[in-house]
């Protein structure tokens, strides 16, 4: 069965704290994997999309990896404003979705 | 990207009552995607409206408690239907991006049902 699953459920970090947000996934045919963020009363806020082991993708402070098996969200010095909840999404080659339910993160000033 | 309005925002509805929220893109789309974000948990597809045909429903989820419109390219609505407190989520809409590699979610309705 194909799921998704995220740790930890949630981090909070000093600002400047570098640290890393896991997804690992079970997937029958990966067509991708994505990385959103979702601010309390929004809808998600896409970020990246990953294709295949070894891609990595960088947004500021934000830089996103991929395996076989996990992908990885590192967070370089954040700052308050990256508090929020990172989601993780895969799609497999039938073109369904799979969420997890994601990390919500803390920056404190 | 595309950029996405939902309505209402929020509501709080009684048991036994029907909303309908409406999902508006600024741009024609081919795939609308309708979701259900419960607290806590991930994101649950609902169902996958194409302009023109019927909706697609995922398992646990069907036509009579859900109907869903697509009259055009630009919009599409939702109908929770006969709600119980069980339904109280937060619905999102959600379209595709280039190449159905991305989806784009609106800000989502927030409902309660007492």
């Amino acid at each position: 069965e194909d799921q998704v699953t995220q740790s930890p459920e949630a981090l909070r970090l000093q600002e400047g704290e570098s640290s890393s947000l896991n997804c690992s996934y079970t997937v029958s045919g990966l067509r991708g994997l994505f990385w959103y963020r979702q601010d309390p009363g929004k809808g998600p806020e896409f970020l990246f999309t990953l294709y295949s082991a070894g891609e990595e993708k960088e947004k500021e402070r934000l830089k996103a990896t991929l395996t076989k098996k996990e992908s990885f969200l590192h967070i370089t010095a954040p700052k308050p404003e990256d508090s929020a909840t990172y989601l993780c999404a895969v799609t497999n080659t039938g073109n369904q979705f799979y969420f997890g339910t994601g990390t919500s993160l803390t920056v404190i000033p | 990207s595309a950029v996405i309005s939902q309505k209402p925002s929020r509501d709080i509805c009684q048991r036994g009552t029907s909303l309908t929220i409406q999902c508006q893109v600024d741009s024609q789309v081919t795939m609308m995607f309708w979701y259900r974000q419960q607290p806590g948990q991930s994101l649950t597809l609902i169902a996958t409206a194409n302009q023109g045909s019927e909706a697609t429903y995922e398992s646990g989820f069907v036509i009579d408690k859900f109907p869903i419109s697509r009259p055009n390219l630009t919009f599409s609505t939702l109908t929770v239907s006969n709600m119980s407190p069980e339904d109280s989520s937060i619905y999102l809409c959600s379209v595709d991006g280039t190449g159905l590699d991305e989806q784009y979610f609106g800000p989502g309705t927030r409902l309660t049902v007492t």
